[in-house]
């Protein structure tokens, strides 16, 4: 059964740089039909979909953030990465990774990772 | 603000049958992109309910059920549990400038 795990710093200054990673367990990141994907919540509010990764390294973002996101893969390490540049209050959030199947849907998700972004 | 609507909250006793609408346009589920709903309990993770529509994943119960028509979808709920009681998404592809798939803003269900 696919697992998913995110790890990365709990606390980001803003204008720095948030970076995260997801570790995939239970089966591999290089199958022929799941993206990767970020999601974040922030505190009371809805999910958001960030981006996401094929195994090939082809990538698709949320244009509200694509100037400041960027999704990289690691096959060989069985991970997908994520940077949020020049972070604000507003990114703080929890933030999930999550495999998007051939229907379009999240069908396995992370556990969540709290990232607040203070000085 | 997502460009899919939802209410904000929905409430029904136990054993009653309510219904989540999820609203969109011409530019997501007006267009034929399918629509998932997810349940997700504070603290939890996202749990997917039911994806393209009407399609149940393994394990989840008969009492949850999708449906689609127009530019909106609905998730019903029948039978309502106290453990039912937590916030519900829906979730579709979209191709105005907001973003490539989005979420409802979501819909706290609670359990009199």
């Amino acid at each position: 059964q696919v697992q998913l795990l995110e790890s990365g710093p709990g606390l980001v200054k803003p204008s720095q740089t948030l970076s995260l990673t997801c570790s995939v367990s239970g089966g591999s990141i290089n199958t022929g039909s799941s993206f990767w994907s970020w999601i974040r919540q922030p505190a009371g509010k809805g999910l958001e979909w960030i981006g996401r990764v094929y195994a090939t390294g082809s990538t698709d973002y949320n244009p509200s953030l694509k100037s400041r996101v960027t999704i990289s893969v690691d096959t060989s390490k069985n991970q997908f990465s994520l940077k949020l540049t020049s972070v604000t209050a507003a990114d703080t959030a929890v933030y999930f990774c999550a495999r998007q199947a051939a229907t379009a849907a999240f069908d396995i998700w992370g556990q969540g990772t709290v990232v607040t972004v203070s000085s | 603000q997502s460009v899919l609507t939802q209410p904000p909250s929905v409430s029904g006793a136990p054993g009653q049958r309510v219904t989540i609408s999820c609203t969109g346009s011409s530019s997501n589920i007006g267009a034929g992109y399918d629509v998932h709903w997810y349940q997700h309990l504070p603290g939890r993770v996202p749990k997917l309910l039911i994806y393209g529509n009407d399609n149940r994943p393994s394990g989840v119960p008969d009492r949850f059920s999708g449906s689609k028509s127009g530019t909106s979808a609905s998730l019903a709920i029948s039978g309502l549990q106290a453990e039912d009681e937590a916030t519900y998404y829906c979730q579709s592809y979209d191709t105005s400038l907001s973003a490539f798939w989005v979420f409802g803003g979501g819909t706290k269900l609670t359990v009199l």
